[in-house]
């Protein structure tokens, strides 16, 4: 398997416009998490996915923020709009059911906002 | 709610000898711990877990953590430490009840030639 995969690896826009990450899990797994991670917060969870479902959005840190996970191969993560603040990188992970299984992490956007 | 804390920003230990990453945990049922280790420019890899059963586990690369229930910890450990074990690590605690994973702020280990 591949991994968790991830598009862009790296993203640069202005602010205002919207941005949109793309993940692919690894297949077989049925739980997925949208992580960003900053010098200044550390590593924070956005949102978790639980066969396709969105279980806890808690962490999404605002309206411009929004996911989607329309199958069990895809998500997105979008801002829109983006403002300089969301500069961090964005990280999905997946893992297979149960609470006592390991996440995989992709290899993470970096996004800068100018 | 559950927590997790990882005492030091950094450590510092010379090639060969034995290291030892600093976690203590909080959670209202059984706790599942995990390490996670992330290299620059990296996401996060799997070190090793604890479920239940034998409190020291061992994992990937060497490494391995002593789970603590009195003391509440988990600390990592390695007995003989390599120039490229140098990386940032992350403790994680899950409720076992509970699918979100809590990670800590991670702690830097500098491994000194």
């Amino acid at each position: 398997d591949a991994g968790v995969i991830q598009s862009p690896r790296h993203e640069v826009t202005e602010m205002g416009q919207e941005v949109t990450l793309r993940c692919k899990p690894i297949s077989g797994h049925n739980s997925l998490f949208w992580y960003r991670q900053t010098m200044m917060r550390g590593l924070e969870l956005l949102i978790y996915f639980n066969n396709n479902v969105p279980i806890d959005d808690s962490g999404m840190p605002e309206d411009r923020f929004s996911a989607k996970m329309p199958n069990a191969s895809f998500s997105t993560l979008k801002i829109q709009p983006s403002e300089p603040r969301d500069s961090a990188v964005y990280f999905c992970a997946s893992s297979g059911g149960g609470a006592a299984n390991e996440q995989y992490f992709g290899p993470g956007t970096r996004l800068t906002v100018t | 709610a559950q927590s997790v804390a990882q005492p030091e920003d950094q450590v510092n230990v010379a090639e060969g000898n034995p290291l030892t990453v600093k976690c203590t945990y909080s959670v209202s049922g059984n706790p599942y711990l995990f390490w996670y280790v992330q290299y620059p420019n990296r996401g996060l890899q799997f070190l090793l877990k604890y479920i239940t059963g034998d409190n020291l586990v061992k994992g990937s690369y060497g490494f391995e953590a002593e789970f603590n229930k009195s003391q509440t910890s988990f600390h990592l450990k390695k007995p003989s430490a390599l120039v490229s074990d140098s990386a940032l690590y992350f403790c994680a605690v899950r409720d076992g009840g509970y699918q979100k994973v809590t990670f800590g702020i991670g702690t830097k280990l500098q491994v000194i030639p």
